[in-house]
């Protein structure tokens, strides 16, 4: 079946500095995209989301871009702060159901 | 919104014996899904309810794996003669519309020894 996946397993960012997470997806039928945050021990929680009619979206302190050309999927993180660690996950939609990607762990360095 | 809830968090148990799982999905989802997770892994989709009716499994779900939603609301993920490569997190997620994300809950660890 298809698939999502990321392209580093790891990512470390000084306190303060914007994190860019990158994701690739391969499904071209895929219209809708998904940004999850876990924490350990807990299920992942929705951060963003964004559909294939629009190549950026906003958040607070997030912001996904969605480049249909290369099927390729970005986060974006400003003034990443401990809170943030954690892993991340790009999920895409698979028929009714949802693919993920094996995650991103993003440490903040104090 | 008192979010998705799973029960129990941890299940440990021996090789052959059965489990099940339950889950609560925010009330008024009528879709609610069953991943599992192992370490190190992103989730895999096991199966997926539509209201109380299964519209899809996975490969993945064995005929030892039965999931059911009776009434539409709460589901249980029944797993028997379990084997050790069934210690994962199973997480349960439910969803408004089907284009809406996913609303995850915090999961049930399972292992088997």
């Amino acid at each position: 079946g298809e698939s999502v996946g990321l392209h580093l397993p790891t990512l470390s960012v000084q306190e303060g500095d914007n994190s860019i997470i990158n994701c690739a997806y391969s499904n071209s039928a895929s219209d809708y995209f998904i940004w999850y945050k876990q924490e350990s021990g807990k299920g992942p929680q929705f951060i963003i989301d964004i559909r294939s009619n629009m190549d950026k979206r906003q958040g607070q302190r997030v912001t996904v871009l969605l480049n249909k050309t290369v099927k390729h999927l970005s986060l974006q993180i400003a003034a990443t702060q401990p809170g943030d660690s954690a892993v991340y996950f790009c999920a895409d939609n698979y028929g009714q159901n949802f693919v993920f990607g094996p995650g991103t762990r993003l440490s903040v360095l104090p | 919104d008192t979010g998705v809830s799973q029960d129990p968090r941890h299940k440990i148990t021996k090789r052959g014996q059965n489990v099940t799982f339950r889950c609560d999905p925010i009330s008024e989802h009528n879709r609610l899904y069953w991943y599992r997770q192992t370490l190190g892994q992103g989730p895999e989709f096991l199966t997926y309810f539509q209201n109380e009716a299964q519209l899809e499994k996975s490969r993945l779900l064995s005929d030892r794996f039965s999931a059911e939603r009776p009434k539409g609301s709460f589901s249980t993920l029944e797993i028997q003669r379990t084997e050790q490569g069934d210690s994962a997190m199973y997480l349960c997620a439910s969803s408004l519309l089907s284009q809406g994300h996913l609303h995850f809950g915090n999961g049930t660890r399972l292992t088997v020894t």
